[in-house]
């Protein structure tokens, strides 16, 4: 079964302006770890981002910021002012307890920054 | 090291060759993950090791595929008589403890491109 969900294979967006991707994960654990990954051209996922299962606040990194809504099981990525350097693909993951350390990704959208 | 080293960066070999791709993890980091990644689609799991421990091969597609992590630190995956749909990337990740916490976020490596021609 599908446990991450990201339905935008490719975004585009204008340089300085933001943009949401999307992501949706399944689980009925009660604790839960939601990450976001940048993965360039040069291969190497990046880690952006962080949510936890019972964090009462939305996550902040800088330019990224995680809209997390738990009843709707949604975690979107926020990049605000995006560069042409944000243009990557980007992955949501899921990290359960209960299934001891693996991680899930979801399918990644393409992000392109337009100057 | 700094980070996560993964050789060779690239890999061609001939339909049934033996093909063996090393993972360096950042010393010190106890967990060890290897996924395999295809065109187009998110890293999909292999196994993972604590330590020299391999605690949960299930990701593992056939047993044609075989990982090691003899000293709990460099680990190699070993891929026997490959097959075209092996052809993938292949990316190994560590992180710091083995504590099944949701928070520890894992290091990856810049992977091993696989062509199996």
């Amino acid at each position: 079964a599908q446990k991450i969900t990201q339905t935008q294979p490719g975004m585009f967006v204008q340089e300085k302006e933001a943009v949401t991707l999307d992501c949706t994960y399944d689980t009925s654990d009660p604790s839960y770890g939601l990450f976001w990954y940048k993965q360039p051209s040069s291969g190497e996922m990046i880690f952006l981002i962080y949510q936890g299962s019972y964090d009462q606040q939305n996550a902040t990194e800088g330019r990224y910021s995680l809209n997390f809504q738990k009843a709707r099981k949604s975690a979107n990525l926020v990049i605000s002012a995006s560069q042409l350097g944000d243009s990557a693909m980007y992955f949501c993951a899921m990290r359960r307890t209960n299934t001891g350390n693996q991680f899930y990704f979801g399918t990644g959208t393409s992000l392109t920054v337009i100057p | 090291g700094a980070g996560v080293s993964q050789s060779p960066r690239y890999k061609v070999a001939k339909r049934g060759q033996d093909v063996a791709l090393r993972c360096d993890p950042i010393s010190g980091h106890v967990s060890l993950f290897w996924y395999q990644q295809a065109l187009g689609q998110g890293p999909e799991f292999l196994t993972y090791f604590q330590n020299e421990a391999q605690l949960d091969k299930s990701g593992l597609p056939s047993d044609r595929f075989f990982a090691e992590r003899p000293e709990g630190s460099v680990s190699t995956l070993k891929i026997q008589r490959t097959q075209q749909e092996d052809s993938a990337v292949y990316l190994c990740a560590s992180s710091l403890d083995g504590r099944f916490a949701t928070n520890e976020k894992l290091f990856f490596g810049s992977g091993t491109q696989l062509s199996v021609l």
